[in-house]
C-alpha cells in the first residue's frame, strides 16, 4: 500500500467549477507539498504546509495533521489549470527525501 | 523567483552509453536531490547530496549512478552503461534547507535510452 494516496486519479471538470483533490498519508510527516506538473513534465511547487490552510490566488490548500489528510481546492477552474497535481510529504523518519503520491490528472474543459 | 536550471532538457542515448545530467543550483542553496519519474509512474527519490558528499540514497541508486559537483557549482548525475529501463524524467531539486522548505525543482531532463 502506498504511504501517500491521492484521489481521484483522474478528474474532468467544466470551466468555472470548484475542484477538490485529496491526499491521505499513513505515516508521520513534518510537512506536505502540493506540486503541479504540466504536460511538458516540469514540476512547480504550489504550497508547502505543516498545519492549517494556505491560499494563493484561486488555489487553497488545507491540512489536518490528526486525520493525516490534505486537500487542494481550485476555485473558478480554467483550462490552463489542466495538469497533474502531486502530493508529496517529508516523512518524520525518512531523512530529507520527499515521498510522492501517484498524482491526479486534472482536465478542465472550456 | 529563483530557478534551478537543468540541462539537457531531452537526451536520447544508445543502450550501454554513459550520460551526464546537469543541474545549475540557486546561489546559497546547498542541498541537492535527484528524483526520477518513469513514464506513467510516480516520482521516486534517487539521492541527496550536501557538503560535497551523498547524505542519503535509495535502493535504486546503485553502482550505475554517481553524483558530484565537479566545479563546485554545477551538480551532476552520471548514469553509466544505460539500460532501456533508465528511460525516465530526471529532476534535480535544490532547497535552501534540509527539510520543511520549498523544494525548487528543475524543469527536468527527459532521458530516452534506445
Amino acid at each position: 500500500k502506498n504511504e501517500v494516496e491521492q484521489s481521484p486519479q483522474n478528474l474532468t471538470a467544466q470551466e468555472g467549477e470548484f475542484i477538490t483533490i485529496n491526499c491521505s498519508y499513513s505515516v508521520g510527516i513534518s510537512a506536505l507539498h502540493w506540486l503541479q506538473q504540466h504536460p511538458g513534465g516540469g514540476i512547480v511547487s504550489l504550497f508547502m504546509l505543516s498545519s492549517g490552510k494556505k491560499k494563493h490566488g484561486r488555489l487553497i490548500a488545507t491540512i489536518n495533521i490528526q486525520e493525516k489528510h490534505s486537500s487542494l481546492h481550485i476555485t473558478a477552474s480554467h483550462p490552463r489549470d489542466s495538469a497533474v497535481y502531486i502530493c508529496a510529504v517529508w516523512k518524520e523518519t525518512s531523512g530529507s527525501r520527499l515521498t510522492f503520491g501517484e498524482g491526479t490528472q486534472l482536465t478542465v474543459n472550456p | 523567483e529563483p530557478e534551478v536550471t537543468q540541462t539537457p532538457s531531452h537526451q536520447v542515448t544508445q543502450m550501454g552509453q554513459e550520460v551526464i545530467l546537469r543541474c545549475v543550483p540557486i546561489s546559497n542553496h546547498l542541498y541537492f536531490y535527484w528524483y526520477r519519474q518513469i513514464l506513467g509512474q510516480k516520482v521516486e527519490f534517487l539521492v541527496s547530496f550536501y557538503n560535497n558528499e551523498i547524505s542519503e540514497k535509495s535502493e535504486i541508486f546503485d553502482d550505475q549512478f554517481s553524483v558530484e559537483r565537479p566545479d563546485g557549482s554545477n551538480f551532476t548525475l552520471k548514469i553509466r552503461s544505460t539500460k532501456l529501463e533508465d528511460s525516465a524524467m530526471y529532476f534535480c531539486a535544490n532547497p535552501k534547507n534540509r527539510m520543511n522548505t520549498e523544494a525548487f525543482f528543475g524543469q527536468g531532463t527527459r532521458l530516452t535510452v534506445v
